[in-house]
């Protein structure tokens, strides 16, 4: 299968504890973008990179988040010191992206998220 | 900035009937529209698109949507439900092809027996 895998599917943690998620998008797409989801709502922006340059931060996106992806393929998302809030389904999409200025359709590719609940 | 809002949170239709999920638009510069599909614990799919081509795109599993200027509105409709039509559904708007997605806040489809 050569679709967008995210790792841990699932993960659980206390209050306080650090986590990390990975991505690794469709090989040969050069577009990454990280949303969250919350039960009952539609995924919501976080961040994007377009190989490995960081293009766009959301301002939900607190000090405590931090991503990168170093080498334009995989991508790690961070989040420090953990809070209830949040506990969410982090979802990571790839898009092929011709350039900075567009020329593609706009559609991403999802995986299927990585779900975090903290204690 | 673009937005959308999708009226309904939750949808619930006879298997066989029309199936009709609300999606409105805000954006300052023509838009690029979405559908995607959310099964349970699966990811989203793309269901269609609209890029400023045909105003009416069809898409995958008999679902097609219509593009309307004038009301600033992308409804998604399916002329026969079916059981395995039951899951989320997110409208999404984008400025480009090279921008990112802007979702609403999804309709859950119900399909009765």
């Amino acid at each position: 299968d050569t679709g967008v895998s995210q790792d841990p599917r699932h993960k659980i943690t206390k209050r306080g504890q650090n986590v990390t998620f990975r991505c690794d998008p469709i090989s040969e797409h050069n577009r990454l973008y990280w949303y969250r989801q919350t039960l009952g709502q539609g995924p919501e922006f976080l961040t994007y990179f377009q190989n490995e340059a960081q293009l766009e931060k959301s301002r939900l996106l607190s000090d405590r988040f931090s991503a990168e992806r170093p080498k334009g393929s995989f991508s790690t998302l961070e989040i420090q010191r953990t809070e209830q809030g949040d506990s969410a389904m982090y979802l990571c999409a790839s898009s092929p992206g011709t350039g900075l200025t567009g020329g593609n359709t706009g559609e991403l590719f999802f995986g299927e998220g990585s779900r975090l609940t903290v204690l | 900035a673009q937005s959308v809002t999708q009226l309904g949170s939750h949808v619930s239709v006879s298997e066989g009937a029309l199936v009709l999920l609300r999606c409105n638009y805000s954006s300052s510069v023509p838009p690029y529209l979405f559908w995607y599909v959310q099964y349970p614990n699966q990811g989203l799919q793309l269901l269609l698109k609209y890029t400023s081509a045909a105003t009416l795109v069809k898409g995958i599993n008999g679902f097609e949507a219509e593009f309307k200027k004038s009301e600033t509105s992308f409804h998604l409709t399916k002329p026969s439900a079916h059981m395995s039509d039951a899951a989320e559904y997110f409208c999404a708007v984008s400025r480009s092809g090279a921008q990112k997605l802007v979702f609403g806040q999804g309709t859950r489809l119900t399909i009765n027996p």
